[in-house]
């Protein structure tokens, strides 16, 4: 297997523009989290879903985030319109069961200016 | 509320030399507690895990750990350092050992000098 499996790596984009981010999980894992790195504040858990339904999105910072799952192969998260403080490195990682054994992709660096 | 404080924020080590990270941790109740590894450009990497028992705890790469109650520490260590392990290192503590919303420590990079 690939592994988990998100695009773009990089993106740079306008303050107020849409941002997608893209993540294929392993396959065979029922669950999938969206994770935020950054400085500051470190690594945070944004949502995260079971058999592709949303379980948590208390870490969801604002509506200008959401997230969805439409089949169990793939799953986005996008924030519109974007600010800079959105800046971080979002890392999307996939389980077979809950707990912090999830297999991470090699995330997606967003820059908003 | 669980916290982790990893104090060391940059270490520098040759290589073949052996690395020890700390880790002090906040908990009320047993604590479940993990190490793991982000290697520049890639997600975090579970290197080992403590539930319970021995408290000692081996991991992958040749990483072992050990958990001290009375220090509320959880200290990692590697007897010889290879070039590979220049990394970020994260200790993280959680409920329980299906815990998803870990409370991660503030990271410590490893630099290993040849």
């Amino acid at each position: 297997d690939a592994g988990v499996i998100q695009s773009p790596r990089h993106e740079v984009t306008e303050m107020g523009q849409e941002v997608t981010l893209r993540c294929k999980p392993i396959s065979g894992h029922d669950y999938l989290f969206w994770y935020r790195q950054t400085m500051m504040r470190g690594l945070e858990l944004l949502i995260y879903f079971n058999n592709n339904v949303p379980i948590d999105d208390s870490g969801m910072p604002e509506d200008r985030f959401s997230a969805k799952m439409p089949n169990a192969s793939f799953s986005t998260l996008k924030i519109q319109p974007s600010e800079p403080r959105d800046s971080a490195v979002y890392f999307c990682a996939s389980s077979f069961r809950p707990g912090p054994e999830a297999f991470f992709g090699q995330g997606t660096r967003l820059t908003v200016v | 509320a669980q916290s982790v404080t990893q104090p060391d924020i940059h270490i520098t080590v040759s290589e073949g030399a052996s690395l020890e990270l700390r880790c002090n941790y906040s908990y009320g109740a047993t604590p479940y507690l993990f190490w793991y590894v982000q290697s520049p450009g890639q997600g975090l990497q579970l290197l080992l895990k403590y539930f319970s028992g021995d408290t000692l705890v081996q991991g992958i790469k040749g990483f072992e750990a050990e958990f001290k109650r009375s220090q509320s520490s959880f200290n990692l260590r590697k007897p010889s350092v290879h070039w590979s392990d220049a990394a970020e290192y994260f200790c993280a503590v959680g409920a329980d050992r299906y815990d998803y919303k870990l409370s991660f420590g503030a990271g410590t990079t490893v630099t290993v000098r040849a």
